[in-house]
């Protein structure tokens, strides 16, 4: 069973700080990665993907993506009460569609 | 507006009672699946459909069936729900192929068998 790993959190962020966010992945022919925010009762919404090493900015949220270890983060800058949730991993396995999915990560934003 | 819809939103049946659960996306993708979510478990794949008439199983597929016949459509079917399928179910579709298509998620069925 091919696997994605996130901490489960609950990741505590006062406002106004960096929340950062790590996924791991087991398939090393992974192709692309996404990151998905859902709320709770929610569907889950995406944020961002990644297919490249390195990072991807987009607003206050940037992507890392390192193949060589297998895994995948993100960082949430300037976070909001509004950045409360959980923050799903997504790995495209194949070129086909399926995505496995991490647990989630919990993040809460103090004020 | 593109998007997947799922009904019911909420639904409490009894054990053995046959039911559906409906999703239409409008987006002509190829490529739908059924979720389930539990807590700690994040989203584990049921079953997808590729293309009309062609289907397959997920990681979980026990208890369930699936249908496409047509493109726009992919009902999931419990023909004897049991309580541990109490749960909640996201339909989702995308392009097949391509390495950065987004998944477009359905608004979550939260079913309870009692």
């Amino acid at each position: 069973q091919k696997e994605v790993e996130q901490n489960s959190g609950p990741l505590s962020v006062p406002e106004g700080a960096i929340a950062s966010l790590n996924c791991t992945y087991s398939d090393r022919g992974s192709q692309s990665f996404f990151w998905y925010r859902q709320y709770s009762g929610k569907s889950p919404e995406l944020i961002m993907f990644i297919y490249s090493n390195g990072d991807k900015e987009d607003g206050r949220f940037t992507a890392q993506l390192n193949k060589a270890s297998q895994y995948v983060s993100l960082l949430i800058r300037d976070s909001q009460p509004s950045d409360s949730a959980t923050y799903l991993c997504a790995v495209n396995e194949n070129s086909w569609g399926k995505l496995q999915f991490g647990a989630g990560t919990q993040v809460v934003v103090t004020p | 507006e593109a998007q997947v819809t799922q009904n019911p939103r909420y639904l409490i049946t009894v054990t053995g009672k046959k039911l559906t659960v409906t999703c239409s996306q409008n987006m002509n993708h190829e490529y739908m699946s059924w979720y389930r979510q539990d807590p700690g478990l994040g989203l584990r794949q049921i079953y997808y459909s590729m293309n009309v008439e062609v289907t397959d199983k997920g990681d979980v597929p026990e208890g369930y069936k699936v249908s496409r016949k047509e493109k726009r459509n992919f009902p999931l079917i419990l023909e004897s729900p049991s309580p541990n399928q109490t749960s909640l179910y996201f339909c989702a579709s995308r392009v097949t192929g391509g390495r950065n298509t987004e998944a477009f998620f359905g608004q979550g069925t939260r079913l309870t068998v009692v």
